[in-house]
């Protein structure tokens, strides 16, 4: 029972243009989305959030969009850098116990 | 300010003998969750404790596994009779409260068990 998807197990775009990433989740009972970049042999790294209340939270490059009906978050990264390349995973926090509920996790390639 | 500390990094076991991860979490956090990654998988759940208490242990295997976070010392994660399965990659988290708060990660154990 995956609660929170990430369909596309890997993407890979040219340095400088947009990286958008996607995630799916199934409980409507959550009301806080994270994203955690994770590079090889290290643990992951909160990197962005986004209250249920909010449809949009904007940090630097880094933009999470919330869709609550169609119950879908995105992350853009614009533009991309090389130091971008890691496992990005989407998390939904349980609200009942403050755990977090992750995706598989998409593996980004910023080609220079 | 020192982030979640986790030890050992690399831990090796033979099948049946026992496996102690430790994790201290994050000065004024009383919150830590066990995570683990299994080879090619995300991050799944174990268990959630606070100082002395188990929250969660929902996503815990029913045999061999056990956890505590004792009022003094670090989370400890212990794995009784290890088989090649366990091998993967154990990462704990910690955070200041429950509610809309980032949790803080390690940067795991590594177990392998030959």
């Amino acid at each position: 029972d995956q609660q929170v998807k990430q369909n596309s197990p890997s993407l890979s775009v040219q340095e400088g243009r947009i990286s958008i990433l996607n995630c799916d989740y199934t409980n409507s009972m959550f009301d806080y989305f994270l994203w955690y970049k994770k590079y090889p042999a290290e643990g992951p790294t909160f990197l962005i959030s986004i209250s249920s209340i909010k449809d949009k939270n904007e940090d630097g490059r880094f933009t999470v969009f919330l869709n609550k009906s169609a119950k879908h978050l995105s992350l853009h990264i614009v533009p991309s850098q090389p130091g971008d390349s890691a496992v990005y995973f989407c998390a939904a926090n349980d609200g009942n116990t403050g755990k977090l509920i992750f995706g598989q996790g998409t593996t980004l390639q910023v080609k220079p | 300010n020192a982030g979640v500390m986790q030890n050992p990094r690399h831990l090796v076991r033979r099948r049946g003998q026992e496996a102690r991860l430790r994790c201290s979490p994050m000065k004024g956090h009383s919150h830590v969750y066990w995570y683990r990654q299994l080879p090619e998988e995300g991050l799944k759940f174990m268990v959630y404790l606070q100082k002395e208490n188990i929250i969660d242990e929902s996503g815990m295997p029913k045999e061999r596994f056990s956890a505590e976070f004792p009022k003094e010392g670090p989370s400890i994660l212990r794995i009784q009779q290890v088989v090649r399965g366990d091998s993967a990659a154990y990462f704990c988290a910690s955070s200041p409260d429950r509610k809309n708060s980032p949790l803080h990660f390690g940067n795991g154990t590594r177990l392998t068990v030959t």
